[in-house]
């Protein structure tokens, strides 16, 4: 099938430090890996992606990577702050598989003082 | 930003009920989409759509049926509704496969 894990299932970091949610996938084809953020109560909002030409992408506090060899792409939020406590979630997508997004199944980020 | 509404917000049945999620759409999307969320399990797709009269199959689509009216309207149908469907349902639209997802606010729905 086409799987993609996701670990851990929850983290709690302190304030001003990082983060870090890992993603693996199965479909060699995948080539889109979009990550989303879940506040609660919300519906699920992109918040960075990258694309298989690539293996790091950054944007303000977020980076993400990307080791199509190993089938491993992960998120790193630097600097956390309490407004990053949500739920994230990793995708992976293959043009090869009608353009469907596969979920991981969700990370619950907790960020204390 | 894309404009997903989803109706009811809310809705309970019995088991053995009949129950249709609608969606609807405003940006001219091509790509629709049901998932249903489950806690340990993440976001799961039940069906897609590239557009008016097609339907695909998801990764979870027992028990559901789609229809994809419109190229502004998405409803997913529970002729049978059982426990085991309680979730809850989040449509979601893109302009093109691989492209951002726009998510509703979702449809919690209880079957007891």
């Amino acid at each position: 099938g086409e799987q993609v894990e996701q670990l851990p299932s929850i983290l709690r970091v302190q304030e001003g430090s990082s983060a870090s949610i890992n993603c693996t996938y199965e479909n060699s084809a995948s080539n889109y890996f979009p990550w989303y953020k879940q506040e609660p109560g919300e519906n699920p909002k992109l918040i960075i992606d990258i694309r298989s030409n690539m293996e790091r992408k950054q944007t303000q506090g977020l980076i993400v990577l990307l080791d199509k060899k190993a089938k491993r792409f992960s998120l790193h939020i630097t600097d956390t702050q309490p407004g990053d406590s949500a739920m994230y979630f990793c995708a992976a997508g293959a043009t090869s598989s009608g353009q469907k997004l596969v979920f991981g199944q969700g990370t619950i980020l907790k960020v204390y003082l | 930003e894309a404009a997903v509404t989803q109706s009811p917000r809310n809705k309970v049945t019995v088991t053995g009920g009949n129950v249709t999620l609608s969606c609807r759409q405003t940006n001219s999307h091509n790509y629709m989409y049901w998932y249903r969320q489950d806690t340990g399990h993440g976001l799961r797709l039940i069906h897609y759509s590239y557009g008016a009269g097609n339907l695909q199959i998801g990764d979870v689509p027992d028990g559901y049926k789609a229809t994809r009216t419109t190229q502004e309207d998405f409803f997913l149908l529970l002729e049978l509704a059982s426990p085991s469907q309680t979730s809850l349902y989040f449509c979601a639209s893109s302009d093109a496969g691989g492209n951002t997802l726009y998510f509703g606010a979702g449809t919690r729905l209880s079957v007891l």
